[in-house]
C-alpha cells in the first residue's frame, strides 16, 4: 500500500457519460498530480494541484476537469466520454513542491 | 521541451543474468531523473532518482543507475536479475518551471521478461 488511495479501481461506462475519479493523497502530502496511461500515448501528465490550487496543466482535454478539496483529496471529472478515453488514470502525491512522487494503483476506465 | 527516450520496447533476459535498460533524455540544464517500475495491475514504484552529486545512484531492489551527462543517458542496471523483476520500467525526467511545478515526463517504457 503506497498510501495514495484511488477509487474506484475499475470503471466501465458508456460513451457520452460522465465519471468522477477520486484520489486521496498520502497523509501530509499537499500536491496531487493526475496522469493518464494509454497504449498509444503512454504516461501523460494531465494536471497538478497544490494545497487546493491548480498549479499546472498538461495534456488535459477541455472535457476533463479536476479539483482539490480542503481535505486535500482530489477528483478528476471526465465528461462526454469517448472510446479513446479508455485508459488507466493515476494520481500521485508529494509532500510539497519536490519530486518525491508516490503513485496510487490507478483507476482503469473502460468506455464502451 | 524535455523528452525521454527508451529505445528498447521489450527485453528478455535469463534469470541470474545482468540487466541494463537504456534511457536518453533531452533537457537543457541539469536534469532530475527517475526510474519507476510498474508491475501488472499496479501503480508505479520509484526505484531511484538522481538530482545532483554522485553520478552512480543506488536504488531499491538491487538496482542502480548511472548519469552520464556527455551521453545524455541514465541507464538502469542490475547485476543479477530475479524472476520477480519482470515488469515494465519507465525512465522519467522532472520538468520544473521556476520551482513551481515538478511534473514528470515519462519515456514509453521497457517491458522486461525474465526467462527461468
Amino acid at each position: 500500500d503506497s498510501g495514495v488511495t484511488q477509487t474506484p479501481k475499475h470503471l466501465i461506462t458508456a460513451t457520452g457519460q460522465r465519471v468522477t475519479l477520486r484520489c486521496s493523497p498520502r497523509s501530509g502530502d499537499l500536491s496531487v498530480y493526475w496522469y493518464q496511461q494509454s497504449l498509444d500515448q503512454g504516461l501523460q501528465f494531465l494536471i497538478q494541484y497544490y494545497n487546493g490550487e491548480e498549479r499546472a496543466k498538461g495534456n488535459i482535454l477541455e472535457r476533463f476537469s479536476a479539483q482539490q478539496f480542503p481535505d486535500l483529496h482530489s477528483e478528476l471529472n471526465l465528461s462526454s466520454l469517448e472510446l479513446g478515453d479508455s485508459a488507466l488514470y493515476f494520481c500521485a502525491s508529494t509532500p510539497g513542491e519536490n519530486y518525491g512522487y508516490t503513485f496510487g494503483s490507478g483507476t482503469r476506465l473502460t468506455v464502451v | 521541451a524535455q523528452s525521454v527516450t527508451q529505445p528498447d520496447i521489450h527485453i528478455t533476459v535469463s534469470e541470474g543474468a545482468s540487466l541494463e535498460l537504456r534511457c536518453n533524455y533531452s533537457y537543457g540544464a541539469t536534469p532530475y531523473l527517475f526510474w519507476y517500475v510498474q508491475s501488472p495491475g499496479q501503480g508505479l514504484q520509484l526505484l531511484l532518482k538522481y538530482f545532483s552529486g554522485d553520478t552512480l545512484v543506488q536504488g531499491i531492489k538491487g538496482f542502480e543507475a548511472e548519469f552520464k551527462r556527455s551521453q545524455s543517458s541514465f541507464n538502469l542496471r542490475k547485476p543479477s536479475v530475479h524472476w520477480s523483476d519482470a515488469a515494465e520500467y519507465f525512465c522519467a525526467v522532472g520538468e520544473s518551471h521556476g520551482g513551481a511545478t515538478n511534473k514528470l515526463i515519462f519515456g514509453t517504457g521497457t517491458l522486461l521478461a525474465v526467462q527461468p
